[in-house]
């Protein structure tokens, strides 16, 4: 099994919303990846999770919110989204996070924020 | 800095002409180098990955890759294109950083197949 999922699969929310968005695989896998992907736009890491300690942050607003509450299981947090946060966000894991493995993806949450 | 380049947003050809996507790496180590397929409102999905076992790398829908060190390049191809084949692909090169590894993608390439 190489399935990584992500519910929603669609969000819509208001700039003073709090949502949350949900990744979970069962691969054993023990690191976990947030990006985000604009529309023609390759994907752009967010968040490295390893052994359920964030390892890399890139300089993402504060307005996401990682949590790893365990080794299968990768939330993002979203509170006072502005609009151009609308994009599609994507999870993806790997057995513990080195230069030559999978990374496994998710197919994505497409959020829109009004 | 390791970052890769792929040369033409837009690749159209017939369905059954050779399938060739071009991918430029920047490197100072020995690069790790992925090929990764992403259907309309999908996921990523991995087409192949070459790790330095072998130049030539095989993967998944008969696509292949081959790591040329002189060219600095990783392009991907296919012999014969399917209708099925229509996608955005991205090139991509692990970076180390703060101990953990991340995905650098290229801007991708959209391939477009006519009948």
């Amino acid at each position: 099994d190489t399935e990584v999922t992500q519910t929603p699969k669609h969000l819509v929310m208001g700039m003073t919303n709090k949502k949350s968005l949900k990744c979970e695989q069962h691969m054993g896998h023990r690191a976990m990846y947030w990006y985000k992907q604009k529309a023609k736009k390759p994907p752009e890491l967010m968040f490295v999770y390893s052994y359920e300690k964030l390892s890399i942050n890139e300089s993402v607003p504060s307005r996401f919110s990682p949590e790893c509450p365990n080794s299968s299981l990768l939330n993002l947090h979203l509170h006072a989204l502005q609009p151009e946060d609308s994009a599609l966000y994507l999870c993806a894991s790997s057995q513990e996070g080195g230069r030559i493995e999978t990374q496994y993806f998710g197919p994505g949450t497409r959020l829109l924020v009004l | 800095a390791q970052s890769v380049t792929q040369l033409g947003s837009h690749v159209s050809v017939s369905e059954g002409a050779l399938v060739l996507l071009r991918c430029n790496y920047s490197s100072s180590v020995p690069p790790y180098l992925f090929w990764y397929v992403q259907y309309p409102n999908q996921g990523l999905q991995l087409l192949l990955k070459y790790t330095s076992a072998a130049t030539l790398v095989k993967g998944i829908n008969g696509f292949e890759a081959e790591f040329k060190k002189s060219e600095t390049s990783f392009h991907l191809t296919k012999p014969s294109a399917h209708m099925s084949d229509a996608a955005e692909y991205f090139c991509a090169v692990t970076l180390t950083q703060g101990g953990s590894e991340k995905l650098v993608f290229g801007k991708g390439t959209k391939l477009t197949v006519n009948p």
